[in-house]
């Protein structure tokens, strides 16, 4: 799977967007952009993923470059409980021999303020 | 929604004995994976099982061993446990028959070796 890079921390004022970048710069054709986060000690928690296309859920946005080297998960409002650690990970959807494990790599610790 | 479950919540256990983690996978989910987290540490991929079948391996401990059920639990087996065992454990579960392949997490089992 694509190596991925995360800023070590953000900070976010409440009500306002959220922007999350994440470089992966080796990501290959038929890898996948996903993105968890996980809240203090608690499971990981699914968001987004996407192949190019931008793609909207309930939760939040996921921006995909062009080029797929580099990512964007935007949290159009952010409240206090968006206060986690955001992973992206680029994995292969099915197929291959590491299908379905994530890897996770350093995240960014996003700290929404009042 | 149901969601992944895990029991116990907490363990404490001595140097040298075993334990038993239990995972309840959401239902019709087939494929249950399990992650490791340390103190401060990122969650490490363990073992994965789809359809009653071993499908992917990390970096689990021979000590450690796991298996899926008819009904799709899975159980993770650590036995002559270490100081170093200490962790979070996490049991996530996706349907590779339903094409879903975004995992859901459980809360975890924290285990306390002495």
């Amino acid at each position: 799977d694509a190596k991925t890079t995360q800023p070590t921390s953000m900070d976010c004022a409440e009500g306002r967007a959220a922007n999350l970048p994440c470089n992966h710069s080796t990501i290959s054709g038929n890898e996948y952009v996903y993105w968890y986060r996980q809240i203090h000690s608690q499971g990981p928690q699914y968001i987004i993923h996407g192949l190019k296309n931008n793609e909207t859920n309930e939760m939040a946005s996921l921006i995909i470059t062009e080029d797929r080297k580099s990512s964007t998960l935007i949290l159009p409002h952010a409240t206090l409980r968006d206060t986690a650690v955001y992973y992206c990970i680029v994995r292969v959807e099915a197929g291959g021999t590491s299908y379905g494990k994530l890897t996770f790599g350093q995240g960014t610790i996003l700290t929404v303020h009042p | 929604a149901a969601g992944v479950i895990q029991s116990p919540r907490h363990l404490i256990k001595e140097k040298r004995e075993t334990a038993t983690l239990k995972c309840y996978p959401i239902p019709r989910h087939d494929t249950v994976y399990w992650y490791q987290q340390g103190p401060g540490q990122d969650p490490q991929f363990l073992i994965s099982f789809y359809e009653k079948m071993q499908s992917d391996k990390g970096s689990i401990p021979d000590r450690f061993s796991a298996q899926q059920f008819s009904d799709y639990h899975s159980e993770l087996n650590m036995s002559s446990l270490e100081l170093g065992d200490s962790a979070l454990y996490f049991c996530a579960s996706s349907s590779r028959r339903q094409a879903t392949y975004e995992q859901y997490f459980g809360p975890g089992t924290r285990l306390t070796v002495t």
